[in-house]
């Protein structure tokens, strides 16, 4: 398996422009994570899914921030409007929940600048 | 908030030498995990140990956890230079499905 994917790698934007991350998870997984990793703020949970159903959005931010899972091999994370301070890099997990075992397995990021 | 604290937030050591850090949470947990993270890379996981364990170990990694004191302290012996890298720990509530992660511990291994 080649793990979990995510794209772009690096996407710079303009403040107000809409950004959108894209993620893989691992075949059979069945938990997918959205985090967000900042020097200040660490790494944050801000979303997760369980059978591409949203189990807990209490980590998003704002209203800015959406994320879909269509199916069990792609989610997205949107951010519209994208703003200066939502520079950070983003990160997918994905899991297998066997016996509450919880092992995350992380993508390579998304390093997000916004001017 | 139970997220883990790790200590030091930074540690410097030779090749050959014995590096260890430490976590703090706050609530009760169902596991502990440790993962690495490379510059400019995702998280890679390490080791987990749950809550009725006491000592783990996998390869040059040993992993301690202390319930009563809700802390967990993470060994690495014989370091290398390719050991160099962020260290988080991370638990798992009881009753709950996600991790949450500690600021992490950078640790420079030089050669």
């Amino acid at each position: 398996d080649a793990g979990v994917i995510q794209s772009p790698r690096h996407e710079v934007t303009e403040m107000g422009q809409e950004v959108t991350l894209r993620c893989k998870p691992i075949s059979g997984h069945d938990y997918l994570f959205w985090y967000r990793q900042t020097m200040m703020r660490g790494l944050e949970l801000l979303i997760y899914f369980n059978n591409n159903v949203p189990i807990d959005d209490s980590g998003m931010p704002e209203d800015r921030f959406s994320a879909k899972m269509p199916n069990a091999s792609f989610s997205t994370l949107k951010i519209q409007p994208s703003e200066p301070r939502d520079s950070a890099v983003y990160f997918c997990a994905s899991s297998f929940a066997s016996g509450k075992r919880n092992e995350q397995f992380f993508g390579p990021g998304t390093r997000l600048t916004v001017l | 908030s139970q997220q883990g604290e790790e200590d030091p937030q930074a540690l410097s050591i030779q090749e050959g030498e014995n590096a260890t850090m430490n976590c703090s949470y706050k609530t009760s947990i169902n596991n502990l995990q440790w993962y690495r993270q490379n510059s400019g890379r995702g998280l890679v996981h390490l080791i987990l140990i749950r809550s009725n364990e006491r000592e783990k170990h996998s390869g040059r990694l040993r992993v301690t956890l202390d319930t009563s004191k809700k802390s967990s302290s993470l060994l690495i012996t014989a370091s290398r230079a390719a050991d160099t890298a962020s260290y988080f720990c991370a638990t798992v509530a009881s009753g709950y499905s996600t991790l949450t992660f500690g600021k992490g511990t950078m640790l420079l291994v030089s050669p």
